[in-house]
């Protein structure tokens, strides 16, 4: 059974700032990798998906690697906004439907 | 850009009442998914349907929770009675195919509670 652990749990950092969020799962028999941005109260918004057969993705300031044989995922925030601010969850999919982590609350201090 | 629409955004129901959920996956996509969100939590599934058929539903609570997708499209999730741990975020999710193979995007959900 599919588990997805990530840490931090919670992370402040300084307007400015790089950031990495991690993320590790047990199966490395995923077929995708996600990952999602949630506002309080709000739904999931997908940032970035890594199919299986890569091995990182990138969208503006945001770049998410995966490395399948070390059951580990990242996200890199550059120049971190407080917009960043919210929490960021993970994600693996393979033959069973996306599992998440417990998610990492991120703020990002003006 | 097309959406997974979720209705309503808030409930507050009585326990012991029935309560429903509606959604409406984006268009074409077969997949179609019910997640919960407990507070402070990640997601967990609940039911998964491929067109009007239910894939996945051993973590549906089956004596009070059901859920349909009559003809293959927009899919109810009811819940009765309600429970005061039923108080949670309800998610729903669409993707292409299933098996976890295609992006998923989700609905801005339904918040619960039970009182």
């Amino acid at each position: 059974k599919q588990e997805v652990t990530q840490i931090p749990a919670a992370l402040s950092v300084p307007e400015g700032e790089n950031l990495v969020l991690n993320c590790s799962f047990t199966d490395s028999a995923i077929y995708n990798l996600q990952w999602f941005r949630q506002d309080p109260g709000k739904g999931l918004t997908s940032l970035l998906l890594i199919q299986s057969s890569q091995r990182e993705q990138t969208s503006g300031r945001l770049n998410a690697s995966l490395d399948k044989s070390s059951g580990r995922s990242t996200l890199y925030i550059a120049a971190s906004q407080p917009g960043d601010s919210a929490t960021y969850l993970c994600a693996g999919s393979g033959n069973t439907p996306l599992v998440f982590g417990k998610g990492t609350r991120l703020s990002v201090i003006a | 850009e097309a959406e997974v629409a979720q209705s309503p955004r808030y409930k507050i129901t009585e326990k012991s009442q029935a309560v429903a959920f509606w959604c409406d996956p984006i268009s074409g996509h077969a997949t179609l998914y019910w997640y919960r969100q407990i507070l402070g939590q990640g997601p967990e599934l609940l039911v998964q349907f491929q067109d009007e058929s239910v894939v996945d539903d051993s973590q549906l609570p089956k004596d009070r929770f059901s859920a349909e997708r009559l003809k293959g499209v927009d899919s109810t999730l009811k819940i009765q009675p309600a429970e005061l741990g039923d108080s949670a975020m309800y998610l729903c999710a669409s993707s292409l195919f299933g098996t976890g193979r295609t992006e998923a995007f989700f609905g801005q959900g339904t918040r619960l509670t039970v009182v």
